[in-house]
């Protein structure tokens, strides 16, 4: 069962370019987390944002929310090549226990 | 820091042959998670555990079962390993239910079964 759905599959920008990915889900939520994952690697968390958030920024990164459309982006300015990685969105799935995954935005950044 | 650390990184495994990954958390976190990931399908849950001794099923079990008899350690057994396991291998934990806060995912386990 899949609730996050990412946007584009795959994004291929410049360095210094920013890159915007976005999320769609299914059921309402309480939350909702992006990770990142390194080829051939574990997620890290990147940053969650609550349903009564709108905006909410970490660093670089800026992640809307937009219940009504039940829609989710992120966005990484000023790209470096480190940057390159796959993107999910996740929230929390139907039973007690499930983090439920997108599919992910598989994001290249040349040099 | 914290840290999820799997037994292994890469594992090649004879079909048939009952295979053991393991998985440890040094947070005290009550939640442990295994997920598969494959091309085109994301990450799917096999089974959580929110205490010891105790777990749930996840979306894909069949063919797999756990063991938590310890707070920290949650091993996922593979008891006649299949070609169709062939996957990636992801433990994670949480301090709370998932989908409330942040969870911690260990490197993962790349596991080919021939």
């Amino acid at each position: 069962s899949q609730q996050g759905e990412e946007d584009p599959q795959a994004l291929s920008i410049q360095e210094g370019e920013n890159a915007t990915m976005n999320c769609s889900y299914k059921t309402s939520i309480n939350n909702l987390q992006w990770y990142r994952q390194n080829s051939g690697r574990g997620l890290v968390h990147l940053i969650l944002i609550r349903s009564n958030e709108r905006e909410k920024h970490s660093g670089r990164l800026r992640v809307t929310l937009d219940t009504s459309k039940k829609s989710s982006s992120l966005l990484i300015t000023a790209s470096r090549a480190a940057d390159t990685a796959s993107y999910f969105c996740a929230t929390k799935g139907g039973s007690q226990g499930n983090l439920i995954f997108g599919k992910g935005t598989k994001l290249s950044v040349k040099p | 820091d914290v840290k999820v650390t799997q037994s292994s990184r890469y594992l090649v495994k004879r079909t048939g042959e009952k295979v053991f990954l393991e998985c440890v958390q040094d947070m005290d976190h009550e939640n442990m998670f295994w997920y598969r990931q494959d091309p085109g399908l994301g990450l799917r849950l096999i089974y959580f555990s929110y205490d010891v001794k105790m777990k749930e099923k996840g979306d894909i079990p069949e063919g797999y079962s756990v063991s938590r008899e310890k707070k920290e350690r949650f091993s996922l057994i593979l008891e006649s390993a299949s070609t169709n396991q062939t996957s990636m291998y992801l433990c994670a934990s949480s301090l709370y239910e998932a989908g409330t806060g942040e969870a911690f995912f260990g490197q993962g386990t790349r596991l080919t079964v021939v």
